[in-house]
């Protein structure tokens, strides 16, 4: 079974650019949840879909968004780079998004890594 | 405001020992708890978790104890291996509410197994 597929795995962006990053979930998973991890914060929460539709924001900009395919593929974009969006970031997948039993922990991608210049 | 906590950076432990890393929290509503291990590289990796409604929840050489009133849970792993020198998080979930998708992570824990 294909765990979650993130792309590109590495990429470096100036400040004032957009990114675009993918991730691909565990087939049969319906809930995409997207994280940032930065030496200072931590990791932390950016948002979630399921069917398509935005369930669960963190506290981000709204520079960052996201978008869910029918086919239950996510993408998130931040546009207008800064210096501080450097980080990875993770994509997670569950069946329901409830993380709340074993059939429903948040399996992680391997992340995208960030560099703005 | 951080929510979970692990106030040890880092852990160093022999081979063949006992591995305790511990994890506090503030939030009430939290009912659902997990450990997920990281190597460098790669994204977390979930290990065990455990249900407010229990005190203890075992995996092999893994377990997780939660001490509700004292909002405190601990990962026990008997016997070390270097294998498992990664980075330790914990994780916390409001499973009953409408917080789909959103783990609230602690900072982490360094824990090195020496042979």
């Amino acid at each position: 079974k294909a765990g979650v597929t993130q792309t590109p795995r590495y990429l470096i962006k100036t400040r004032g650019q957009q990114v675009t990053l993918s991730c691909s979930p565990i087939s049969g998973h319906r809930s995409v949840s997207w994280y940032q991890q930065t030496p200072g914060q931590g990791l932390q929460f950016l948002f979630e879909y399921f069917s398509e539709t935005q369930r669960n924001k963190g506290n981000f900009p709204g520079r960052f968004s996201g978008r869910q395919f029918s086919n239950s593929r996510s993408e998130m974009n931040v546009s207008t780079l800064e210096l501080g969006d450097s980080a990875l970031y993770l994509c997670a997948s569950s069946q329901t998004g409830t993380g709340d039993s074993g059939a429903n922990v948040l399996t992680f991608g391997a992340g995208s890594r960030l560099t703005v210049l | 405001d951080q929510q979970v906590k692990q106030n040890s950076p880092s852990l160093s432990v022999q081979e063949g020992r006992i591995s305790i890393l511990n994890c506090d929290y503030t939030n009430s509503m939290f009912d659902y708890f997990l450990w997920y291990k990281k190597y460098p590289a790669e994204g977390p990796t979930f290990l065990i978790s455990i249900s407010s409604i229990k005190d203890k929840n075992e995996d092999g050489r893994f377990t997780v104890f939660l001490n509700k009133s004292a909002k405190h849970l601990s990962l026990h792993i008997v016997p070390s291996q270097p294998g498992d020198s990664a980075v330790y998080f914990c994780a916390a979930m409001d499973a009953g509410g409408t917080s789909y998708g959103k783990l609230t992570f602690g900072q982490g824990t360094i824990l090195t197994v020496h042979p």
